[in-house]
């Protein structure tokens, strides 16, 4: 079975503060994804990666950053955190895809990160 | 430009109702993918079903089918003889091919009550 985990379920934080989200998988997947959730907005993305020091930027990338510095790990930053960035955060990976062909994403728990 | 929309916000029905949870996209490509995701009070999303846009054909599985019809940009969801194990959040999400991979675009979400 394919293991996405995400360094923290539950996480408080002060305005300001430099965030660090990890997420690590197990299954050598080249695609990795960062989504955040809203009530009513459902998932958001904010920047995914194809491959090891790639990135892009997704829907919503202000105020993040992230990093792939090995295959298997994929972080996003909040140089700053706001409160406007407390919500639910949801790693994601798929394999690189074969022609015809995508597979479905396979999600990590998600953090929830509150910023006071 | 891609989209989804799940104009559905909520959904109560009762236990053995029948329930259809819509879902309409929108996309310039003639390549594309679309999916349905489950995520339960746990949390974790979950795959449902994968659909590539040169297969109409609608699927069964279980309790479970899915009408996907290009002519109404329409990927629809019905669950028969529902249960309250059925009760969770429904995300749609189509997928396009972008700079070296594909990028996911969910809907806003649908959350199904299915009442003892």
């Amino acid at each position: 079975d394919v293991k996405v985990t995400q360094s923290s379920r539950y996480l408080v934080k002060r305005t300001g503060e430099k965030v660090f989200l990890e997420c690590v998988q197990d299954m050598d997947h080249e695609n990795m994804f960062w989504y955040r959730q809203d009530p009513g907005l459902g998932l958001r993305l904010i920047y995914f990666s194809y491959d090891v020091k790639m990135k892009e930027k997704g829907d919503i990338p202000e105020g993040y950053s992230v990093s792939r510095e090995k295959k298997e790990r994929f972080s996003l930053i909040l140089e700053s955190a706001s409160t406007n960035q407390t919500s639910m955060y949801l790693c994601a990976t798929h394999p690189r895809t074969a022609t015809g062909h995508l597979e479905e994403q396979y999600f990590g728990p998600g953090t929830r990160l509150t910023v006071t | 430009a891609q989209k989804v929309t799940q104009a559905q916000t909520e959904i109560s029905v009762v236990e053995k109702e029948d329930v259809t949870l819509d879902c309409v996209y929108e996309t310039r490509d003639t390549t594309y993918y679309l999916f349905w995701y489950k995520q339960p009070p746990s949390g974790e999303l979950v795959f449902l079903i994968r659909r590539n846009s040169f297969d109409e054909q609608n699927e069964i599985s279980g309790r479970y089918s899915w009408n996907f019809q290009k002519s109404t940009s329409s990927f629809n969801f019905t669950i028969t003889a529902s249960q309250v194990v059925d009760s969770a959040v429904y995300f749609c999400a189509l997928s396009e091919e972008n700079t070296g991979g594909f990028k996911t675009i969910f809907g806003a979400g649908t959350r199904l009550f299915v009442k003892a």
